[in-house]
């Protein structure tokens, strides 16, 4: 079945820090995807990743990284020089094929203090 | 490209009351799916529709809810009898398949529709 384990309910750190969200998921399929989303104050969530099952190349983005390992089924989120626009929750989610379902785990409310 | 848009963006009613919540999908995705958060939780699914067929439906959906996407383009949720445990943000997203093995784009979620039930 599908599942996805965030584990850090909430992080507190100070602006400028680097901080990694953590991201376990359990799988059947060998082709899914996976996917980190923000949800700021304001509700919406943003799409920020998708990366699939056939790609372990990690990825950077500006002051964003992703390390995917299907040996640990991991995939961690780095935020670099975290900024107060950063406070957010943060969702990781996993999509099968095989379901054409999206499951997010409980999400990691991150807060950059100034 | 308008992103997903849902009507209306807050509803309180009285226990006991129907409502009916609206969703306007990106104009060419082809899938379509409903998803109900509760505070300090994630997106739980609920169900989802290829053009206007419904595929599949999750166990939290009670008979007392029920979806529609009549012609494939927006869909409309609606819950009978609501109840305070109904009391959530009702996320819509969309998204796009391509090829024969139903491979997706990344969902693109709606503002939500916050429902309180008093």
């Amino acid at each position: 079945a599908q599942k996805v384990t965030q584990a850090q309910t909430e992080i507190s750190v100070v602006e400028k820090e680097d901080v990694t969200l953590d991201c376990v998921y359990e799988t059947r399929d060998t082709t899914y995807y996976l996917f980190w989303y923000k949800q700021p104050p304001s509700g919406e969530l943003v799409f920020l990743i998708r990366r699939n099952s056939f790609d372990e190349q990690n990825e950077i983005s500006g002051r964003y990284s992703w390390n995917f390992q299907k040996s640990t089924s991991s995939f961690n989120f780095t935020i670099t020089a975290s900024q107060v626009v950063d406070s957010a929750v943060y969702f990781c989610a996993h999509y099968e094929d095989s379901s054409y379902k999206l499951i997010f785990g409980s999400g990691t409310r991150l807060l950059v203090r100034p | 490209d308008t992103g997903v848009s849902q009507d209306p963006r807050h509803k309180i009613t009285k226990r006991g009351q129907n409502v009916t919540f609206r969703c306007d999908p990106i104009s060419e995705h082809n899938r379509l799916y409903w998803y109900r958060q509760t505070l300090g939780q994630g997106p739980e699914f609920l169900t989802y529709f290829q053009n206007e067929a419904q595929l599949e439906k999750s166990r939290l959906l009670s008979d007392r809810f029920s979806a529609e996407r009549p012609k494939g383009s927006f869909s409309t949720l609606e819950i009978q009898r609501t109840e305070q445990g109904d009391s959530a943000m009702y996320l819509c997203a969309s998204s796009e398949t391509f090829g024969t093995d139903g491979r997706s784009s990344p969902l693109h979620f709606g503002n939500g529709t916050r429902l309180t039930v008093t």
